[in-house]
């Protein structure tokens, strides 16, 4: 069964330094892959997908992440954080079966930034 | 175009009674998948339904049942509730056919045991 790994619980970072968030997957092969963020009392918004093609995809409010197949990973960038981006991230993984597949996420990590 | 909506959106029940959540997908999407979100941890799957028809289940007990009505909405019913059901409870619609279709989330029901 696929597993995904989010080994930063809690990352503080300062308003315009840059962020990445780590997230290692498990599977035998590419799955689908996914960051999605999530503010207090709110759902689940997608950042950004990566199915295939080109590793490094960029997503919204400047988010980036790039796939790493030799890492098994799929980290999320961004060059300049703002107070905003304050919020909980979550990468998950799908298994490309062609359908709606089910999500399997991550534990989270919860970004503070500091003004 | 509204988006999908939970309702309701705060429920307090004691151990052992019974809870029924409800979804309304997104406009034109057909496919529910309900997850549930513990304090502190990433949501995990409960089942999909597509077609009123329960497609795919996470490891979750028979105590999780659901349904799908022919408008594409879904109830998640619960039964026999202790406090480890305390959660967070996301309802994501999407597309059934076709390549893999983006899921969006409603904004939950959060579940209290007591």
């Amino acid at each position: 069964a696929q597993s995904v790994t989010q080994p930063d619980i809690h990352i503080t970072v300062s308003e315009g330094a840059s962020l990445e968030l780590r997230c290692n997957y498990s599977y035998g092969a590419t799955p689908y892959l996914f960051w999605y963020v999530q503010s207090p009392g709110q759902g689940l918004q997608l950042l950004l997908k990566y199915f295939s093609g080109d590793t490094l995809v960029q997503g919204i409010k400047g988010f980036e992440a790039e796939f790493k197949r030799s890492q098994s990973s799929f980290n999320l960038r961004k060059p300049s954080v703002h107070w905003s981006d304050a919020a909980e991230y979550f990468c998950a993984v799908a298994i490309p079966t062609g359908t709606a597949s089910k999500l399997t996420f991550g534990t989270g990590t919860r970004l503070q930034v500091t003004l | 175009d509204a988006g999908v909506t939970q309702s309701p959106t705060h429920l307090i029940k004691t151990r052992g009674q019974q809870v029924t959540l409800r979804c309304s997908p997104k406009s034109g999407h057909d496919t529910v998948s309900w997850y549930q979100q513990a304090l502190g941890q990433g949501p995990q799957f409960i089942f999909q339904y597509y077609e009123e028809e329960e497609r795919q289940r996470g490891n979750f007990p028979d105590r999780f049942s659901g349904h799908q009505f022919p408008n594409y909405s879904s109830e998640l019913n619960v039964n026999a509730l202790w406090l480890g059901d305390s959660a967070l409870y996301l309802c994501a619609s999407s597309l059934g056919r076709g390549s893999y279709n983006e899921q969006f989330f409603g904004p939950g029901t959060r579940l209290t045991v007591l």
